[in-house]
């Protein structure tokens, strides 16, 4: 079946200091690849939206220049945090659709603290 | 603009017993319905679907929902709970793939007691 890897699972980083979150499509093209952020107890919340080598569709209220999206290959999508703060902390999960009907595969998610 | 709620955030069961957690959705087109399940630090797991067809729609782990159009409602249900059916169920919408996003529910936490 379609897999996602996402990596890191884990990540302790610094206040002010940059993190990548990747999530790779293993077995199909990711065509578009969903980002979602969930807070301890929470729903999952789209941060924003991405297509093979156009810029991401952004939801309102999400700061583009803060969660940088980029989906420059079938099945690569990266989301970095910039200059993280400790109300960045959360669990992000990405979410890919592809070429193998209509379906959506997530990542294991990635839970982000910044201390 | 498409939108679920889950009534009942939290809903506890005895192992045996039958498992419902309730879904309503808002949809200005024919919707796509989604049921997932989510462990402890994990991603989301696909229990079924409904996207066209039998209303009726099974899934894994003995699992089903029945979508009703004039309820609005598409309804998780489980005929007898066992321990590991504990986790976070969420259920969702999408709008046909015109977009392709998916939106959620709150989530209903399931407690299932020996």
């Amino acid at each position: 079946g379609a897999v996602v890897s996402q990596h890191p699972s884990r990540v302790i980083c610094k206040s002010g200091t940059s993190v990548k979150i990747e999530c790779r499509s293993l077995d199909f093209q990711a065509t578009t690849m969903f980002w979602y952020r969930q807070f301890p107890k929470q729903s999952l919340m789209l941060m924003a939206t991405s297509n093979e080598g156009s810029k991401a569709t952004y939801e309102q209220g999400v700061e583009k220049d803060k969660f940088l999206i980029n989906h420059a290959s079938l099945t690569l999508s990266t989301l970095t945090v910039t200059s993280a703060h400790p109300e960045d902390s959360s669990f992000y999960i990405c979410s890919a659709r592809g070429d193998r009907g209509y379906g959506y595969t997530f990542g294991s998610g990635t839970r982000l603290t910044v201390v | 603009a498409q939108s679920v709620t889950q009534l009942g955030s939290h809903v506890s069961v005895s192992e045996g017993a039958l498992v419902l957690l309730r879904c309503n959705y808002s949809s200005s087109v024919p919707p796509y319905l989604f049921w997932y399940v989510q462990y402890p630090n994990q991603g989301l797991q696909l229990l079924l679907k409904y996207t066209t067809g039998a209303t009726l729609v099974k899934g894994i782990n003995g699992f089903e929902a029945e979508f009703k159009k004039s309820e609005t409602s598409f309804h998780l249900t489980k005929p007898s709970a066992h321990m590991s059916d504990a986790a976070e169920y969420f259920c969702a919408v999408s709008d046909q793939g015109n977009t392709g996003k998916l939106i959620f529910g709150q989530g209903t936490t399931l407690q299932v007691k020996p």
